[in-house]
């Protein structure tokens, strides 16, 4: 199993072009994830999405959309880039998002670092 | 979510058992503790979690206290490859009741360094 799977790695925007950064997981997990990551933020939620053909807004999810077309990957855009968005973004599934009380575990992707000049 | 509080940095001799505190006196009854690493550039990587009883897994041990109040992460043969911030979490289940979700909060953890 590859696992949680993003591309591309790295990117390099100018302020107002868009991108798709693409997350992919062969674990058969119903639930997706984004987040980003900024120095001394630690993680944020973006978006997230329960299964496929649903998704819901996160913590920070101004300026980004999402699609979960199929049930092992979920797009993350950015429509018109800013340099707030100059960060790096995990994506993240897990098996069941759990009840309340109960346990969910997270497997993360091993990001991709955005810049946007 | 419960705030906790870990040391800000440690070493380690390669070989040798990693003892890794976290402390969480404002833990409720329905709060899970999580153990997470990121290993430099890497994503974050599962550990381990428990609710009251001690676990272990093929990555490491995590023992709570009776009351709940702390826990420790114990790696049982430090490797150069376990260097990495490791993060301590304290929460409920990712999604409220109402379907809602919140974020997997991290923190500052600790920075483990293992030793040759």
């Amino acid at each position: 199993n590859a696992g949680v799977t993003q591309t591309p790695k790295f990117r390099v925007l100018k302020t107002g072009q868009s991108m798709t950064l693409l997350c992919a997981q062969d674990m058969n997990h119903e639930y997706m994830y984004w987040y980003r990551q900024d120095p001394g933020m630690g993680l944020r939620l973006i978006h997230y999405s329960v299964g496929e053909g649903t998704t819901a807004k996160g913590e920070v999810p101004d300026g980004y959309n999402v699609s979960r077309l199929k049930k092992q990957n979920f797009l993350l855009g950015l429509e018109s880039a800013a340099p707030s968005q100059t960060s790096v973004y995990f994506c993240a599934s897990s098996y069941r998002g759990g009840p309340p009380g109960g346990t969910d575990t997270q497997y993360f992707g091993p990001g991709t670092r955005l810049t946007v000049l | 979510d419960a705030k906790t509080t870990q040391p800000t940095s440690m070493d380690c001799a390669e070989g040798r058992a990693a003892n890794l505190p976290c402390n969480h006196s404002t833990i409720s009854g329905n709060e899970y503790v999580y153990w997470y690493r990121q290993i430099h550039s890497q994503g974050p990587q599962y550990i381990i979690h428990g609710l009251k009883n001690n676990e272990t897994n093929e990555m490491a041990s995590l023992i709570i206290t009776e009351d709940r109040k702390s826990s420790t992460l114990i790696l049982p043969h430090a490797t150069l490859r376990d260097t990495a911030v490791y993060y301590c979490i304290v929460r409920v289940a990712l999604f409220f009741s109402s379907g809602s979700a919140r974020q997997l909060t991290f923190g500052s953890g600790t920075q483990l360094t293992v030793l040759p």
